[in-house]
């Protein structure tokens, strides 16, 4: 199974300013056939089921805020917040599906 | 976008059974994988397998094999999550989730664009 690593698992971050986490594969999900990274990020707001932000790495969902951005390739990603809003306290998740599924275990977003 | 929404909470003694459910609407119901994914209290989020609702053949990850049983009725857009002889373990959020094309034949992983709301099941004598 393809192991899914975040960091960090918590960061707290000042209204207005960048928040960066990272999630790590164990192996590559880049498809060669198609060219695209087989990676999701989700937010989790307490007691709400996870939400779609980001599909393919860098693909943003329909309705999901600009400052929400995704990048990297083959094992090495990542999901940029570049200015946090009070609303985006929550708790990230990446997701290869590249391979059936894994998710990271998560990293929890609060405001410092 | 399919709208999913899910049965309601169940507290169930060690050893029982419980049928989660999840129903589909807005899109058909047919073309895609229907996956559950367990959610531990304070934990993170795990996938339990699919169920391919073009054919109804299911496919379960490691860990989720024996007790649970995904199931679909198509003339009411829903798919089932039944679990037998619960242990205390079992208490969780259970979800169903949209994500993956399905053919006749199988199933292709995908995102997970539409979540149930949830259903907290739990345990407990």
């Amino acid at each position: 199974d393809i192991v899914m690593t975040q960091s960090p698992d918590s960061l707290a971050v000042s209204l207005g300013e960048r928040a960066t986490i990272n999630c790590k594969s164990s192996q590559s999900v880049l498809y060669s056939s198609d060219n695209k990274n087989y990676l999701g990020w989700y937010q989790q707001k307490p007691g709400q089921p996870p939400k779609l932000l980001i599909y393919w790495a860098s693909t943003r969902e329909s309705g999901v805020p600009d400052r929400f951005s995704g990048s990297g390739s083959g094992t090495d990603f990542t999901l940029t917040i570049s200015s946090l809003q009070a609303e985006d306290v929550a708790v990230y998740y990446c997701q290869q599906y590249f391979s059936t599924y894994t998710f990271g275990q998560g990293t929890k977003l609060e405001i410092k | 976008q399919v709208q999913l929404v899910q049965s309601g909470s169940e507290l169930k003694k060690p050893g029982a059974s419980v049928k989660v459910s999840c129903k589909a609407s807005g899109s058909r119901f047919t073309g895609y994988a229907m996956n559950w994914v367990r959610q531990a209290p304070g934990q993170g989020l795990e996938w339990m397998g699919w169920i391919n609702t073009n054919t109804g053949n299911p496919t379960y990850a490691q860990g989720f094999t024996g007790r649970f049983v995904f199931s679909l009725d198509t003339s009411v857009s829903t798919a089932y999550l039944q679990i037998s002889s619960l242990k205390a373990e079992d208490t969780a959020v259970y979800y169903c989730a949209s994500g993956g094309n399905c053919s006749s034949a199988s199933c292709d992983e995908g995102y997970f664009d539409s979540w149930g709301q949830g259903t907290l099941v739990t345990v407990s004598s």
